[in-house]
């Protein structure tokens, strides 16, 4: 079974600075995705990012970047230079490299301050 | 090019009660999918299709029933709703390896 940990209820950061968001994972399968979405409070899934675990390199999509330690199964989620419209509930997820039978974790709400 | 599209918005039912939530997609994805949302928690799999005529159970598949008749629509049936089933529920379809969501169903069960 795959599980997937977000420690953090909560997350504050300061307008045009950087913030982590950290997603932890576990499963057996050597094969599989790891993707953040993003739920404004207006309720839709906005997909962000996805990093397929024999991927080299670390994934990036524009403000986005994900921090994937294999080793230490994270699968962090940088948003730099945050803006006011970041604030929102964020959710990391794995499944197949498909994109197929996501397990989403608890989420994290990120509150960007002016 | 509509996306990924939902009816209804917004269902309220009393216990007992069956209804379809609806899903559509017009870009023939193959792979779609229904999740849940409850309160504080992220989406759970209920059930999807990797095809016309192809469904399997996800994680929490009791009281749901689905069908996948054409590539477009991929209805989810609640044969006698409960109160456990007050939830979001979203629909999804797969493009390359990333699922995209519909903008969701909130369903609330007397």
């Amino acid at each position: 079974a795959q599980k997937i940990t977000q420690t953090q209820p909560g997350m504050f950061v300061q307008e045009k600075e950087a913030v982590t968001l950290d997603c932890t994972y576990d499963t057996s399968d050597p094969s599989y995705g790891l993707f953040w979405y993003k739920q404004p409070s207006s309720g839709e899934m906005i997909f962000l990012i996805y990093q397929g675990s024999y991927d080299q390199q670390n994934a990036t999509e524009g403000r986005y970047s994900l921090n994937f330690q294999k080793a230490r199964k994270s699968a962090n989620l940088v948003i730099s230079a945050s803006q006011l419209g970041d604030s929102a509930m964020y959710f990391c997820a794995m499944g197949e490299t498909s994109g197929s039978r996501l397990t989403f974790g608890e989420g994290t709400q990120l509150t960007v301050n002016p | 090019n509509a996306g990924v599209t939902q009816t209804p918005k917004f269902q309220v039912l009393k216990t007992g009660q069956s209804m379809t939530l609806q899903c559509a997609q017009d870009m023939n994805h193959e792979y779609m999918s229904w999740y849940r949302q409850d309160p504080g928690m992220g989406l759970r799999l209920i059930h999807y299709s990797v095809g016309a005529g192809i469904t399997d159970q996800g994680e929490v598949p009791n009281g749901y029933n689905v069908s996948r008749s054409t590539t477009e629509d991929f209805p989810l049936r609640l044969l006698s709703a409960a109160p456990s089933q007050t939830s979001v529920y979203f629909c999804a379809s797969r493009v390359g390896g990333t699922q995209y969501f519909g903008p969701g169903t909130r369903l609330l069960v007397l």
